[in-house]
C-alpha cells in the first residue's frame, strides 16, 4: 500500500514569490493534515481536512496562506506571497475518518522543504 | 506552558542499554499518545501507539502511560546504532494531535 505522497521534495524561491504543495494521502484516509515543521520543533498543525471540508483551520495564516481539497482526495497547500519566515519543512499526514474522535493513528508524507530567499 | 513537553535533550547511550524518554502533557482530557521517530531529514513515523494506563510493549519498545500524572514515557531497550533519531511525543485531544520538540538519541557503538 503506497503511503502520504508530496510533491515537490525540496523548494527554493524568492521572498514575495508564490508556491504551491501539493499531497495525495493513503487511500481511503478520509482526513488529511497539513503541518509545518520548524528546525529543532515538532510539526505544528495548519489545517485539517475531513473528505473536502476544512474543519480546522484555526492556525492556517490566512492573509497569505491558503489551502483546498476539492474533491476530498489530493490536496494543495498554498502561500502566496512567501515571506523568510516561511522557510520550514511542509508536512501532509492521513488518517482513517476522525469523525465522532477516536484514536486514528496519522501517518506522514515525505515533507516540502521550502527555502524562501 | 506548553501542551506537550519532552525531555530537552540529546541523550545519548552506549549500545545495547536502555534508552528511557519522558513526556508531560498538560491537557488532562487527552486520550490518545503516540511516539513518532524522525531520522535527520526525514519525516516522522509512527512507532508506538498507547491508549490506556499502564505499559504496552511492541519489540525492543515499550511505552508507559500515566493519566492521573500526565505523564508518558518510551523505553528503547538494547538500543542499537539505527536507533540514533529525534522522538517526537504526540499527545490527542478532541481531534488535534499536539507535538513536544522532540528528544534526539544517539546510541555510541
Amino acid at each position: 500500500e503506497a503511503g502520504v505522497v508530496q510533491s515537490p521534495r525540496y523548494k527554493i524561491i524568492e521572498k514575495k514569490q508564490p508556491v504551491a504543495f501539493w499531497c495525495n494521502p493513503i487511500s481511503g484516509h478520509n482526513t488529511l493534515y497539513w503541518y509545518l515543521q520548524n528546525l529543532g520543533q515538532g510539526p505544528e498543525l495548519l489545517i485539517r481536512y475531513e473528505n473536502e471540508e476544512a474543519v480546522d483551520d484555526s492556525q492556517l495564516p490566512k492573509d497569505r496562506f491558503s489551502a483546498e481539497r476539492l474533491k476530498g482526495v489530493d490536496s494543495t497547500l498554498k502561500i502566496q506571497p512567501a515571506e523568510l519566515g516561511d522557510s520550514a519543512v511542509y508536512l501532509c499526514a492521513s488518517s482513517p475518518s476522525t469523525s465522532g474522535g477516536g484514536n486514528n493513528e496519522q501517518f506522514f508524507g515525505p515533507g516540502t522543504r521550502l527555502t524562501v530567499l | 506552558q506548553k501542551e506537550v513537553e519532552q525531555n530537552s535533550g540529546p541523550l545519548s547511550v552506549p549500545e545495547g542499554a536502555i534508552a528511557s524518554l519522558n513526556c508531560t502533557y498538560s491537557d488532562r482530557g487527552s486520550q490518545s499518545f503516540f511516539w513518532y521517530r524522525q531520522y535527520s531529514g526525514k519525516s516522522p513515523e509512527l512507532i508506538m501507539s498507547i491508549y490506556s494506563n499502564g505499559d504496552k510493549e511492541d519489540g525492543r519498545f515499550t511505552a508507559q502511560l500515566n493519566k492521573a500524572s500526565q505523564y508518558v514515557s518510551l523505553l528503547i531497550r538494547d538500543s542499537q546504532p539505527s536507533d540514533s533519531a529525534t522522538y517526537l511525543c504526540a499527545v490527542k485531544g478532541d481531534y488535534k494531535l499536539s507535538f513536544g520538540a522532540g528528544t534526539t538519541v544517539t546510541v555510541r557503538a
